[in-house]
């Protein structure tokens, strides 16, 4: 079975600054998806970032960016000139191709510093 | 244009009663799923539904009924709640043509099982 592990439970950064989260997954399968979802206080479920496993460049959405390493089956998401509204829970999760299901990882707290 | 809702919002109730919580999408999305969120597991799969009428486990199904009559609405019934249901319940929908194969979620039910 697919496993998604966030070894950083909680991480904060000073506003303005560029803080990059961990997620490292576990697969056998060659094509999938992995994904990254905010969730402020709200507790909304917001989607950042995708990037498919195929796609060699990575994914960048904005201030949003992510260093996919296949073979090392790490997936970090990086955010340039945090913002106060970037605070939440972020999660990182995995999805085979051809499956719908989404495997989840146990999420990072980020809290920013003004 | 609603998306996906979710009622209710908040819900308390006792041990061993019924109950429905309620998931609607406006986007005819295929493919309808409910998680569950617990501190320290992220968001675990209960069931989810490729379509009118086929609805298939994931990964904590037990306790739980689902339904999908329509393709918009896909019902979670809780037949005899126990304490340990006590979570934030997220539905989501999805499509899958073409690169549509991003979920989006509801803003959650938060039940509380006394």
């Amino acid at each position: 079975a697919q496993t998604v592990t966030q070894s950083q439970p909680e991480m904060s950064v000073q506003e303005a600054e560029t803080v990059t989260l961990s997620c490292t997954y576990d697969t056998s399968e060659s094509d999938y998806y992995l994904f990254w979802y905010k969730q402020p206080p709200s507790r909304q479920m917001i989607l950042v970032i995708r990037q498919e496993a195929y796609k060699q460049q990575n994914a960048t959405e904005n201030r949003f960016s992510v260093n996919f390493q296949k073979a090392a089956k790490s997936f970090s998401l990086k955010i340039s000139d945090s913002q106060l509204g970037d605070a939440a829970m972020y999660f990182c999760a995995y999805r085979q191709q051809g499956a719908q299901k989404l495997v989840f990882g146990q999420g990072t707290r980020l809290t920013i510093n003004p | 244009d609603a998306g996906i809702t979710q009622s209710p919002r908040y819900k308390i109730t006792e041990t061993g009663r019924q109950v429905t919580l309620m998931c609607h999408q406006t986007w005819s999305h295929s493919y309808m799923f409910w998680y569950r969120q617990d501190l320290g597991h992220g968001l675990r799969l209960i069931y989810y539904s490729a379509a009118a009428d086929i609805t298939d486990k994931g990964e904590v199904p037990d306790g739980y009924v689902v339904s999908r009559s329509k393709t918009e609405n896909f019902p979670l019934t809780l037949e005899s709640a126990t304490r340990s249901q006590t979570s934030v319940y997220f539905c989501a929908s999805s499509e899958t043509s073409g690169s549509q194969e991003t979920q989006y979620f509801g803003p959650g039910t938060r039940l509380l099982v006394l």
